[in-house]
């Protein structure tokens, strides 16, 4: 039972339009949310969170919506460049057994093309 | 240079053999999590810990073992009763609900 999906498992942009990578979650447990970057063969890189008190968090290019009722947040990147082209995994946290618990979703694979 | 390591980026064993991967943070972070990653798959957790010497299952932990002796080192045992250890295994620290990744290993059993 997925409690986060991510539900395209692709995305092809064109360089300089906006990339918009969605993410569903059934848990209501969860209260803070994140997006990492993952290259082939690499660590994922934390690139932006929000709290579930909030319903938009934004940094330089990065947006994320958070929409409660819907269970539903989305990462808006714009304008997308070529470097962005990685997979992009969703994860929503909740407290539990005295630490913080991420469950990710299968991630996005986008690619922007020049 | 605060950061998460992982040794070695590659690793191969034979089938039947145990072998331990080592993660190490100097970020002062209490927690450290151990994932695995297949082709098409999200992060599944392995095992955590929140505080040296105490250590809590994962959703994935059989054919696992791990131990926390010091606050900055996370070894991770793959056992030879793992049915399906090549993977690719990503280990992380916290000190809140942002965790922060290693490089990761990729290990190969055959």
């Amino acid at each position: 039972d997925q409690q986060v999906k991510q539900n395209s498992p692709s995305l092809s942009v064109q360089e300089g339009r906006i990339s918009i990578l969605n993410c569903d979650y059934t848990n209501s447990m969860f209260d803070y949310f994140l997006w990492y970057k993952k290259y082939p063969a690499e660590g994922p890189t934390f690139l932006i969170s929000i709290s579930s008190i909030k319903d938009k968090n934004e940094d330089g290019r990065f947006t994320v919506f958070l929409n409660k009722s819907a269970k539903h947040l989305s990462l808006h990147i714009v304008p997308s460049q070529p470097g962005d082209s990685a997979v992009y995994f969703c994860a929503a946290s909740a407290w539990g057994a005295g630490s913080y618990q991420l469950t990710f979703g299968k991630g996005t694979k986008l690619s922007v093309i020049p | 240079d605060g950061g998460i390591t992982q040794s070695p980026k590659y690793l191969f064993r034979k089938e039947g053999q145990n072998v331990t991967l080592s993660c190490e943070q100097n970020l002062n972070h209490d927690a450290m999590y151990w994932y695995r990653q297949d082709p098409g798959q999200g992060l599944r957790l392995i095992y955590y810990s929140q505080i040296v010497n105490d250590f809590q299952k994962g959703d994935i932990a059989e054919g696992y073992s791990v131990s926390r002796e010091k606050k900055e080192s996370f070894p991770l045992t793959v056992t030879s009763a793992q049915k399906n250890p090549t993977a690719f295994y990503l280990c992380a620290s916290s000190m809140g609900p942002e965790q922060y990744f290693g490089p990761g290993t990729r290990l190969t059993v055959t």
